[in-house]
């Protein structure tokens, strides 16, 4: 069965740090990754998703993510920490139900953005 | 409507009463997804909707949950006799359906259920 660890359960940056969450998953096939960032009292909402081709997916907000075949990770990144950004982010993998998708989530990561 | 949207928001009820949450899923997607966030498990898939039809249930903690979708539109989760393990936030997210690769799935703001 397919698998998400986020290891880091709390992260604090400083405004205008640089970011990088981690993601690590375990998946028996090529998988599909998405990064959803989910704010206080909000539903998900998608950062970005990699499925395949260029392995550096760009997303929302100055988000991007590198997928890393021989470490089974996707980590997100962000050059520049806005203090919009603090939330909680959840890595997932999608697996192929039907003529649907299921997630599996990881057990996210909440970001701390100090001033 | 403009995104998945989810009632009521919140809701209180005693162990043991029956609830029912509603999805109102984005017009014209076909796919129907229902998702459950507590701190214990985290996020987990309950139950998929293609249409009317509900090709994977597996998800389902017990027999006390059921949905249903009807007219390719509008979902309800049940959860009868609830239990106080029950309490989470139940995300309902929908999609298009699947083409040569997986459709995002848009999700609604979610209904916070405490059982007493």
């Amino acid at each position: 069965a397919q698998s998400v660890t986020q290891p880091d359960i709390h992260i604090t940056v400083s405004e205008g740090a640089s970011l990088e969450l981690r993601c690590n998953y375990s998946y028996g096939a090529t998988p599909y990754l998405f990064w959803y960032v989910q704010s206080p009292g909000q539903g998900l909402q998608l950062l970005l998703k990699y499925f395949s081709g260029d392995t550096l997916v760009q997303g929302i907000k100055g988000f991007e993510a590198e997928f890393k075949r021989s470490q089974s990770s996707f980590n997100l990144r962000k050059p520049s920490v806005h203090w919009s950004d603090a939330a909680e982010y959840f890595c997932a993998v999608g697996l192929r139900t039907g003529t649907a998708s299921k997630l599996t989530f990881g057990t996210g990561t909440r970001l701390q953005v100090t001033l | 409507g403009a995104g998945v949207s989810q009632s009521p928001s919140n809701k209180v009820t005693e162990k043991g009463k029956d609830v029912e949450l509603r999805c109102d899923p984005i017009s014209g997607h076909t796919a129907l997804y229902w998702y459950r966030q507590s701190l214990g498990q985290g996020l987990e898939f309950l139950i998929y909707f293609q249409g009317n039809s509900a090709p994977d249930k597996s998800g389902l903690p017990s027999d006390r949950f059921s949905a249903e979708r009807t007219g390719g539109s509008v979902s309800t989760l049940t959860i009868q006799r609830t239990q106080q393990e029950d309490s989470a936030v139940y995300l309902c997210a929908s999609s298009l359906a699947w083409g040569t690769a997986p459709s995002t799935q848009y999700f609604g703001p979610g209904t916070r259920l405490l059982v007493l």
